[in-house]
């Protein structure tokens, strides 16, 4: 089974602060992708990267910053924290098989932003 | 853009019932890969199933669905539901094999009563 950790798992934050959600993956997986999760949006893809130290644009990126240092790691930074970031945050990896490879959610970071 | 139209809030349903949930989407591409991805309470999002091919019946854990292409629609169904079938369905499309990025939809909640 594909092994996928983030952390911490749950987080409060103030307006304005500096917040990184870090993922790490054991599966050697080439893609991993930062979500958010929001009721009645679903999961949006802020961020996602098919190799170290590259990263590409997802649907929703303003705001966010990612950081891909090795194969096993990705985070997500949140420089200036807002209150409409408060979110479930979910990391996920996937292999690249060429199309439809499934992916991996980790347990998801519980973030407040006050 | 890629987009995916799910039965939106809440179904409630009765032990034994049947289930389906409907998806359909729209995509430039020709091959898409369609998905429904399950999340239980307090858990992380898992892959039920996924298909490629037109027209031919995937199935897994007692779930189904059949991507029609000609009707871009990709509807999860099930003869009878269970209480542990109680979770949040999402309906996903992968348009291409760049990046296996996943475009979602919002989730149904599903709510199996006894």
């Amino acid at each position: 089974e594909a092994a996928v950790t983030q952390s911490p798992r749950s987080k409060v934050a103030v307006t304005g602060g500096k917040v990184t959600l870090s993922c790490h993956q054991t599966n050697n997986h080439d893609y991993m992708y930062w979500y958010r999760q929001d009721t009645g949006h679903g999961l949006r893809l802020i961020h996602y990267s098919y190799v170290a130290d590259s990263t590409e644009k997802g649907d929703i990126p303003d705001g966010y910053k990612a950081s891909r240092p090795s194969q096993e790691n990705f985070s997500l930074i949140l420089e200036l924290a807002s209150l409409s970031q408060t979110a479930v945050y979910f990391c996920a990896s996937s292999p690249d098989w060429g199309g439809g490879d499934t992916q991996y959610f980790g347990p998801g970071t519980r973030l407040l932003v006050l | 853009g890629d987009s995916v139209t799910q039965t939106e809030g809440l179904v409630t349903l009765t032990e034994g019932l049947p289930v389906m949930l409907n998806c359909t989407y729209q995509t430039i591409y020709s091959n898409p890969f369609l998905f429904w991805y399950v999340q239980h309470l307090n858990e992380s999002p898992r892959l039920l199933l996924k298909s490629f091919t037109d027209n031919k019946r995937t199935e897994h854990q007692g779930f189904h669905a059949t991507l029609h292409k000609s009707s871009s629609s990709f509807h999860l169904q099930k003869s009878s539901a269970q209480l542990s079938d109680s979770a949040l369905y999402y309906c996903a499309l992968s348009g291409n094999s760049a990046g296996n990025k996943l475009t979602f939809g919002i989730g149904t909640r599903v709510l199996v009563r006894p």
